[in-house]
């Protein structure tokens, strides 16, 4: 496509329940990035994929979050027994090679994930 | 690791007015810089980046920002604002010697008045 996809552009769940956050990144990036938006706050980062693997999950919070992108385009964010503390915007970004910082990223417009 | 301060967390101005967003990081020996702008209910878009070369960068919008080393900033600034460019804007860095991964600031909230 065009641009970085997200999808659902909205989540509610119930504290304790799983949900998945899917990013669709622009076709031929193999860089990835998953980030956290809290209300009034930055984008914080979770992960960062460079094509299959993640090459860095340094940020994601606790064992309760994964993330995995099998075919090296798609991938998908996961949260085990949501806590209202893990309401916020999902971000996901895209770029060529490594770093991308030549390009910048391209941004999806996020996932407002909201656990009641 | 790297850390972005961006010192106001709103700026108010008037249309046709300039601004001047604030952002400082932490230091190292090189960075990369970004500008990022967010509209409501939309994704980050880039404005600008500071990769290496001269220390003004022009971006998209009429948005300039200019690289101070020994100050270790990256001010945005625009001569003249709309009511359009009401948005927040993200400084971000990344460290080229390191993982790339950029890290963020808080934001500021640019909100021009008619």
């Amino acid at each position: 496509g065009a641009g970085v996809s997200q999808t659902p552009s909205n989540k509610v769940t119930e504290k304790g329940k799983y949900v998945e956050l899917r990013c669709d990144p622009i076709s031929g990036h193999t860089a990835l990035y998953w980030y956290r938006q809290s209300l009034g706050q930055g984008p914080e980062f979770l992960i960062y994929f460079q094509g299959t693997g993640a090459a860095d999950d340094s940020g994601l919070p606790n064992d309760r979050f994964f993330a995995v992108r099998p075919e090296g385009s798609v991938s998908t964010l996961k949260i085990q027994r949501t806590e209202r503390g893990d309401s916020a915007v999902y971000l996901c970004a895209s770029s060529f090679g490594t770093g991308g910082a030549a390009e910048g990223y391209t941004f999806g417009s996020g996932t407002r994930l909201t656990v009641v | 690791a790297q850390s972005v301060t961006q010192l106001d967390s709103q700026v108010p101005v008037f249309e046709e007015a300039p601004v001047e967003l604030r952002c400082n990081y932490s230091s190292s020996v090189s960075v990369y810089l970004f500008w990022y702008v967010q509209y409501p209910n939309q994704g980050l878009q880039l404005l600008l980046k500071y990769l290496s070369g001269s220390t003004l960068v022009k971006g998209i919008n009429g948005f300039e920002a200019e690289f101070n080393k020994s100050q270790t900033s990256f001010h945005l600034r625009k001569p003249s604002v709309h009511i359009s460019d009401t948005a927040e804007y993200f400084c971000a860095v990344s460290d080229p010697g390191g993982s790339y991964i950029p890290t963020f600031g808080r934001g500021t909230s640019l909100i021009v008045h008619p």
